[in-house]
């Protein structure tokens, strides 16, 4: 079984440029969220996909969009960067949209850094 | 008041020892609730959930006050693996699959 994965892993942007950053599910799942984490905060959540659609949204900004194809991969865009953009982006699949237990399976993450 | 507030630690413990982590919670009709753990520049990992008063895994124990609006993990007989920062997680809304965290608890084990 495959793991969540994502990239790039690394990344350097100046302001006002854009990001893609792209993530690929567990194998089996058809809901992925994406989560900022700042240094030394918890994730915060900025959407979730479920059947290509979003699900779902966080206190963000609409310079944060997102798709999912039908494979259920995902990507993240972040339009006009700022520096409080740097951060880690992390993936999270899980394999259906409501109940369950609430583990959400996380990739190790994308570290964007915004100078 | 924060949707998730969390001890801010850090907590450095000798091995051996328990040491207990507090959270506290804004959403009254939340119906679930969780620990995951992350170490060090790694993902965050599910620890535990708790949907009732309680619940025990080993060395882990998770409580829940509805009442208070509080829970709390206990780890017991701390080991030097157990070094990570946990963080409290709430759902939002009705979804169990969107979460909000706590801004974390660092726990250091000593040898």
């Amino acid at each position: 079984e495959t793991g969540v994965t994502q990239s790039p892993t690394h990344l350097i942007k100046t302001r006002g440029q854009q990001v893609t950053l792209r993530c690929s599910s567990q194998s089996g799942h058809n809901t992925v969220s994406w989560y900022q984490q700042a240094l030394g905060q918890g994730p915060q959540f900025i959407f979730q996909y479920y059947r290509e659609e979003e699900n779902g949204r966080g206190n963000f900004p609409p310079r944060f969009s997102g798709l999912q194809f039908p494979n259920y991969s995902s990507e993240l865009n972040v339009n006009a960067l700022e520096l409080d953009d740097s951060a880690l982006y992390l993936c999270a699949s899980s394999p259906d949209q409501r109940g369950g237990t609430g583990e959400l399976f996380f990739g190790e993450g994308s570290r964007l850094t915004v100078l | 008041r924060k949707e998730v507030e969390q001890d801010p630690g850090p907590f450095n413990v000798p091995e051996g020892a328990t040491v207990a982590f507090n959270c506290t919670y804004s959403n009254s009709a939340s119906q679930s609730f969780f620990w995951y753990r992350q170490d060090c520049r790694k993902e965050p990992k599910l620890l535990m959930s708790v949907y009732s008063s309680g619940n025990e895994d080993g060395r882990f124990t998770a409580q829940l006050n509805r009442a208070s609006q509080y829970i709390s993990l206990l780890i017991r007989d701390s080991k030097l693996s157990d070094s990570a920062t946990y963080l409290c997680v709430v759902p939002r809304g009705g979804s169990a699959r969107q979460l909000t965290f706590g801004s974390g608890t660092q726990l250091t084990v000593l040898p």
